[in-house]
């Protein structure tokens, strides 16, 4: 059974980076998307972007230029830098791996942490 | 950018009733389309995905369809355990989520 679990920092200065690491068990990052998805509190789902198991990204145009996912295969996990950070950036950030390699739908999530970004 | 918008925002139904979401694209994504369905707390679970396909443990009263634009999530008869919000995605291009449909109880 896959499973995943965000981790990282739950307060980041303004200006800042945030960053975020999901490790990943019962399955090898080496296949599928894997995705980063944040909510802000109160609100409805913002897809981040993903990083496939050949290494290419899709990043969210939004936020492009301040988004990088990357993957550590050693250690079978991904990670999430988001630079530059403002309150807008408080959400819970989700991590989700698709059901399987046909497209980013997303059959397995992280039970999300809240990143809030305040001085 | 590719914008998803989903009606109604809010739907009040009782349990036993049929009813259905929909989802409109700004434009075509072909059939590369999910729902979810997500509980207060809680991450979203995959209930749909390329528009028809039901995931697997997702019981059977829930159903897609569509393709191109217009798309829609229907569940058969609302069980207690059906009350919360649902989104769908697009990953045609770029990914991009609808502002959900919190279902409530009558």
């Amino acid at each position: 059974q896959v499973q995943l679990q965000e981790s990282g920092p739950g307060l980041v200065k303004p200006s800042e980076t945030l960053s975020l690491t999901c490790s990943v068990s019962g399955g090898s990052i080496n296949s599928n998307y894997w995705n980063w998805i944040r909510q802000p509190p109160g609100k409805g789902l913002e897809w981040i972007g993903y990083i496939y198991a050949t290494g290419s990204n899709n990043y969210n145009p939004s936020l492009k230029g301040r988004v990088t996912i990357s993957a550590d295969t050693s250690n079978n996990q991904f990670s999430l830098k988001l630079t530059s950070v403002t309150a807008a950036d408080t959400a819970v950030y989700y991590c989700a791996r698709s059901r399987d390699s046909r497209g980013p739908h997303l059959g397995y999530w992280g039970q999300g942490t809240l990143v809030t970004v305040s001085s | 950018d590719i914008q998803m918008t989903q009606s109604p925002s809010t739907l009040s139904a009782s349990l036993g009733d049929r009813v259905t979401i929909t989802c409109r694209a700004s434009q075509s994504i072909s059939g590369w389309l999910a729902w979810y369905q997500q509980k207060p707390g809680k991450a979203p679970k995959l209930l749909i995905y390329q528009a028809s396909s039901l995931e697997s443990g997702v019981p059977s009263r829930f159903s897609g369809s569509g393709s191109g634009t217009e798309f829609t999530l229907t569940i058969s008869s609302l069980q207690p355990d059906d009350f919360a919000t649902y989104y769908c995605q697009q990953y045609n291009s770029y990914s991009t989520f609808g502002q959900g449909t919190k279902l409530e109880i009558k």
